[in-house]
């Protein structure tokens, strides 16, 4: 089955500088790559995501980039602020036959942004 | 709109007892889930199901039971508790989307402690 590796597990910055986590996949038929936030006592909340056909996507102060042939894909957060403070999955997921899809989960990595 | 609701969010259950883990949406998402995370492992899937009266195993299955009769219930069941089982339970829905590129909605979790 599908392996998803993550690091770094705990990550630590200074408000504004940028963070990077990085995530390598095993199965070349995953297709989708989400990405989590998790704040304290919630559950994990879609940040962003990309497809295997596109390799860079940005949103505002977040961007993902997927590498399909070293299977690799990252988390690019710039001008970090306190409130990205929070533990962010990376997953892979692999379409199901009759709908929906299986996602595979990283191990987090505990992001804190100080001041 | 309540989205994923999972209840109940906190349970203590003592070796061997059983329970159920209720999960319920209300976004009509034909795909739900049950996953359990743990310190350092990120989330596992547990069960999975793409549609009423269809269920499947997921990657950590052993002592859990599954079934779904309607799209917007899927209850977990523990049928004799280990502590083994500690851990935090999460459910999610989706709907199956194209080609399966679909965000996935979590509840709040499920905070279960067994002695």
């Amino acid at each position: 089955g599908e392996n998803v590796e993550q690091h770094p597990s705990t990550l630590s910055v200074q408000e504004g500088d940028s963070a990077v986590i990085k995530c390598t996949y095993s199965d070349s038929a995953s297709n989708y790559f989400p990405w989590y936030k998790q704040e304290l006592g919630k559950g994990p909340q879609l940040i962003i995501d990309i497809r295997s056909n596109v390799g860079e996507k940005k949103d505002q102060r977040i961007a993902v980039t997927l590498n399909k042939t070293a299977k690799h894909f990252s988390l690019h957060i710039t001008e970090t602020q306190p409130e990205d403070s929070a533990v962010y999955f990376c997953a892979a997921s692999i379409r199901l036959t009759g709908g929906g899809n299986k996602l595979t989960f990283g191990t987090g990595t505990q992001l804190k942004v100080e001041l | 709109n309540a989205g994923v609701t999972q209840t109940p969010k906190f349970q203590v259950l003592k070796t061997g007892q059983s329970m159920t883990l209720q999960c319920a949406q209300d976004m009509n998402h034909e795909y739900m889930s049950w996953y359990r995370q743990d310190p350092g492992m990120g989330l596992r899937l547990i069960h999975y199901s793409v549609g009423a009266g269809i269920t499947d195993q997921g990657e950590v299955p052993n002592g859990y039971n599954v079934s779904r009769s309607t799209t917007e219930d899927f209850p977990l069941r523990l049928l004799s508790a280990a502590p083994s089982q500690t851990s935090v339970y999460f459910c999610a829905s989706s709907l199956p989307g194209t080609g399966g590129f679909t965000e996935a909605f979590f509840g709040q979790g499920t905070r279960l402690t067994v002695v």
